[in-house]
């Protein structure tokens, strides 16, 4: 079946601007992880959905950041007034259960200029 | 502050011999850890866990140990193969909602 899907791939945006990221889990998976990677470093934890609902948000540095899940399923990353700090690969991951072994999507490469 | 570490960050093997990852952690209410392979513009992909009530868990020809003690965790990979090549993360959580990750591991089999 579909893995983990994240779009747009790759996102080049400028200082200040507003962007999202979408994911789509696998089908039928009902807790979604978001994460950060910067080079050389692992994937550092954002924000978790059980379903609709954020189970846990503390990874999230800043109010700049927010996520929204609505129906159980997408889920977007959304991020306000970019910073150049913000420059890093997006991973969403999801399992079928919150706790069990996580499906990465390929990341979305974000670059702020 | 890093909760789990790889204070390796390469390894080099030669193919047909023992590959042996290693992994630290600080945080002794971890009760779950589990063993992820990254390749270039990828995202990971789960290798293998293991439960803190255990301390070792075997999967073809990779295995896990656990030593709660020394809050240590290491994978065996034997034999190695050159398509194993790739990053290793070492990863722990408690109670299944964050996810802590180390840095990574660079293994490369040489054939």
């Amino acid at each position: 079946g579909a893995g983990v899907s994240q779009t747009p791939s790759n996102k080049v945006t400028e200082k200040g601007k507003y962007v999202e990221l979408r994911c789509d889990p696998i089908s039928g998976h009902t807790a979604l992880y978001w994460y950060r990677q910067s080079l050389g470093q692992g994937p550092e934890f954002l924000i978790y959905f059980q379903g609709t609902g954020a189970a846990d948000d503390s990874g999230l540095p800043n109010d700049r950041f927010f996520a929204v899940r609505p129906e159980g399923s997408v889920s977007t990353l959304k991020i306000q007034r970019t910073e150049r700090g913000d420059s890093a690969v997006y991973l969403c991951a999801s399992s079928l259960i919150g706790g069990d072994e996580q499906y990465f999507g390929p990341g979305t490469r974000l670059t702020v200029t | 502050d890093q909760q789990v570490k790889q204070n390796s960050p390469s390894l080099s093997v030669q193919e047909g011999r023992i590959s042996i990852l290693n992994c630290d952690y600080t945080n002794s209410m971890f009760d779950y850890f589990l063993w992820y392979k990254k390749y270039p513009a990828e995202g990971p992909t789960f290798l293998i866990s293991i439960s803190s009530i255990k301390d070792k868990n075997e999967d073809g020809r990779f295995t896990v140990f656990l030593n709660k003690s020394a809050k240590h965790l290491s994978l065996h990979i034997v034999p190695s193969q050159p398509g194993d090549s790739a990053v290793y993360f070492c990863a722990a959580s408690k109670s299944g909602n964050q996810f802590y990750f180390g840095t990574g591991t660079s293994l490369t089999v040489i054939p």
